[in-house]
């Protein structure tokens, strides 16, 4: 079975370009969460979709960040315009059940912003 | 601020050593301490997890120890080998917020185990 696929695997952009993050859950998991790892930080929360809705966002740093999931399959996250402070690795997890507890990571997708 | 503190930020041991992480939390309605392993160039992993009505929690080499009166729970990895060097994260979850998925992760702990 497919594991969590995130692409792309790193990014290099500029300031005040735009980047746009896409990840895979593992199929048929409707829990689907977006982290984010700043240099040396700790993993912070970003949002969570069940399916295609947003559960919980409260974690997007500012208007800048745009997350979707048309359809209750793949997500995109998109970072418009991108800023310094935007790098990082974002990652993407999955799980199945609401509740078990045990998400399921992607590699993540490494950004950096010059 | 930082809800959950974790230490050390790195830690060597040699191979049969005893590798502990420590990591304390300030928010009472954390209810599940889940630990995760993360190998370079991939993502996290669960490890181990452990809920505050019980002390301990053992699965193989890996223990988690948990006093809640103290907001404290750690990793204990015993005769830690070569292919532990990992960073580990712990993390806690409110399950009673808006989302069981909302993990609250610690800053890491970067582990080397030497031959």
């Amino acid at each position: 079975e497919a594991g969590v696929t995130q692409f792309p695997s790193h990014s290099v952009i500029e300031k005040g370009q735009t980047v746009t993050l896409r990840c895979d859950p593992i199929s048929g998991h409707d829990n689907l969460y977006w982290y984010r790892r700043v240099m040396g930080k700790e993993i912070k929360f970003l949002l969570h979709f069940v399916k295609e809705s947003k559960q919980d966002e409260s974690g997007m740093p500012n208007n800048r960040f745009l997350a979707e999931r048309t359809g209750g399959t793949y997500s995109t996250l998109k970072v418009q315009p991108a800023e310094l402070e935007d790098s990082g690795v974002y990652f993407c997890a999955s799980s199945q059940v609401y509740g078990t507890g045990e998400l399921f990571f992607g590699e993540g997708s490494r950004l950096t912003v010059l | 601020q930082q809800q959950v503190k974790q230490s050390p930020q790195s830690l060597i041991v040699q191979k049969g050593g005893i590798s502990i992480i420590n990591c304390a939390y300030e928010n009472t309605a954390f209810d599940y301490f889940p630990w995760y392993q993360q190998f370079p160039g991939k993502g996290p992993a669960l490890l181990i997890a452990i809920r505050p009505d019980v002390s301990e929690k053992k699965e193989g080499r890996f223990t988690i120890s948990f006093n809640k009166s103290a907001k404290q729970f750690s990793l204990h990895i015993m005769d830690s080998q070569p292919g532990d060097s990992a960073t580990y994260f712990c993390a806690a979850i409110d399950a009673g917020g808006t989302s069981y998925g909302k993990l609250t992760f610690g800053q890491g702990t970067i582990l080397t185990v030497h031959p």
